[in-house]
């Protein structure tokens, strides 16, 4: 079935340095992504987003890069800082869908001082 | 505060009670969504209103779950006979109608779930 996941539960960071986070789908037909960060004990807060016909967008301090050809999407953080920690999701949209998201399990972002 | 809030924060149930939560959006927001959430996973989608119309309710939820939402505004999330399986946050969400770029979803502090 359709399935979004993350090859990594936990990534620890050297403060300073840039973090990548990655996630695999299946659903070749999902035409939208996207990132959320959920700090401890808060809901997941919107990060940055990606339709299927961009391969790249930017936001501040954040990319996302998408790769359809191997159903990759990545985020990633520049200059990561404390308030980076949290647990980071990818979620698709299904084309056939106007509003649902399918959630895969969260890679933890560990800071190191 | 003019985000997506939730009532209560927390809710301690015995076995085979009923528990209600609440879910005020942001007052622009016509689709509200609840989901199930537990430690170290994604949300899991449970059902989903677009503006007083439950438009989608998921496949894994229990005939003992149910969603309204009367006026458009506030919904409320009922579980009836609750069962320590149905121990978890429940996250609401809310956003604008598709039609823009985004499906961004803005989700509130979500309910804490315990039962006994």
């Amino acid at each position: 079935g359709e399935s979004v996941g993350l090859h990594l539960p936990t990534l620890s960071v050297q403060e300073g340095d840039n973090s990548i986070i990655n996630c695999a789908y299946s659903n070749s037909a999902s035409d939208y992504f996207i990132w959320y960060k959920q700090e401890s004990g808060k809901g997941p807060q919107f990060i940055i987003d990606i339709r299927s016909n961009m391969d790249k967008r930017q936001g501040q301090r954040v990319t996302v890069l998408l790769n359809k050809t191997v159903k990759h999407l990545s985020l990633q953080i520049a200059a990561t800082q404390p308030g980076d920690s949290a647990v980071y999701f990818c979620a698709e949209k299904g084309a056939d869908s106007n509003y649902q998201l399918i959630w895969g399990a969260g890679t933890k972002l560990i800071i190191k001082p | 505060d003019t985000g997506v809030s939730q009532d209560p924060r927390h809710k301690i149930t015995k076995r085979g009670q009923n528990v209600t939560f609440r879910c005020d959006p942001i007052s622009e927001h016509n689709r509200l969504y609840w989901y199930r959430q537990t430690l170290g996973q994604g949300p899991e989608f449970l059902t989903y209103f677009q503006n007083e119309a439950q438009l989608e309710k998921s496949r894994l939820l229990s005939d003992r779950f149910s969603a309204e939402r009367p006026k458009g505004s506030f919904s409320t999330l009922e579980i009836q006979r609750t069962e320590q399986r149905d121990s978890a946050m429940y996250r609401c969400a809310s956003s604008l109608m598709a039609g823009g770029p985004t499906y961004e979803q803005y989700f509130g502090p979500g309910t804490r779930l315990t039962v006994t």
